[in-house]
């Protein structure tokens, strides 16, 4: 079965970086996924698409600041120089027969 | 600018319907995988059902099989979610989203939401 695992929580200062983990389940290790971010009370917004071998793609506007690299079956989003408006929820997705979310991982911006 | 507009959300009773339509603009609407997911109150996103760029293949969650249909207006630009026999825990807001390709693929553009409540 398709399943995404993320962290529920993850904190930072405001100027660091922070690298948060997706995890693709067994057997579906060389899937590609995109990254969502959801601010409070918005909605979510497209933040890349991250394929097995690192490449990734970012949505318009997205800053220089948001990453994405690939390590097996773990998906990474890497933001750097955190500001405020970076705490969020963020979400991973992939897909197969279907479309699947992973439980998504709430940034703290210390 | 690619934009999606949802609407069609609102308060029905349990065992009620409601239809959800999504405006598309900015791009070519028939070539892309389109989907709904939802987001019930203090959770997670949920995928609910996705169909394909031309509308011959339609995709759904477990949880929603039997009860909802998804389709698409190519000549309209406008994305539907008929939704039947709703239950309590389909309150949710409802987001449209835009696929990146003209099957399941990796959402790249999301409508603002509509608001569906499922109380007596």
């Amino acid at each position: 079965q398709l399943v995404l695992t993320q962290s529920p929580s993850a904190s930072a200062s405001l100027g660091a970086s922070v690298k948060l983990t997706c995890t693709l389940s067994s057997g579906h290790i060389t899937y590609a996924i995109a990254w969502h971010q959801q601010q409070p009370q918005k909605g979510p917004r497209y933040l890349m698409s991250l394929n097995n071998d690192g490449s990734h793609t970012k949505g318009d506007g997205i800053p220089d600041r948001f990453s994405g690299s690939s390590s097996g079956a773990e998906r990474f989003l890497t933001i750097s120089s955190l500001q405020s408006e970076d705490e969020a929820d963020y979400y991973c997705q992939t897909w197969g027969t279907n479309w699947v979310f992973g439980g998504g991982t709430k940034l703290t911006v210390l | 600018e690619v934009q999606l507009l949802e609407s069609g959300g609102g308060l029905v009773q349990p065992g009620g319907s409601l239809r959800l339509s999504c405006v598309a603009s900015g791009f070519t609407f028939s070539s892309y995988a389109m989907g709904w997911v939802r987001q019930p109150p203090g959770k997670g996103l949920e995928w609910v059902s996705g169909i394909s760029g031309s509308g011959d293949s339609t995709f759904y969650a477990d949880f929603v099989k039997g009860r909802f249909t998804i389709s698409r207006d190519n000549s309209q630009n406008t994305l539907f979610l008929q939704m039947n026999s709703l239950r309590a825990e389909d309150t949710a807001v409802y987001y449209c989203a835009k696929g990146s390709s003209s099957g399941p693929g990796g959402f790249d553009c999301w409508g603002q939401g509509t608001l569906v409540t499922v109380s007596s």
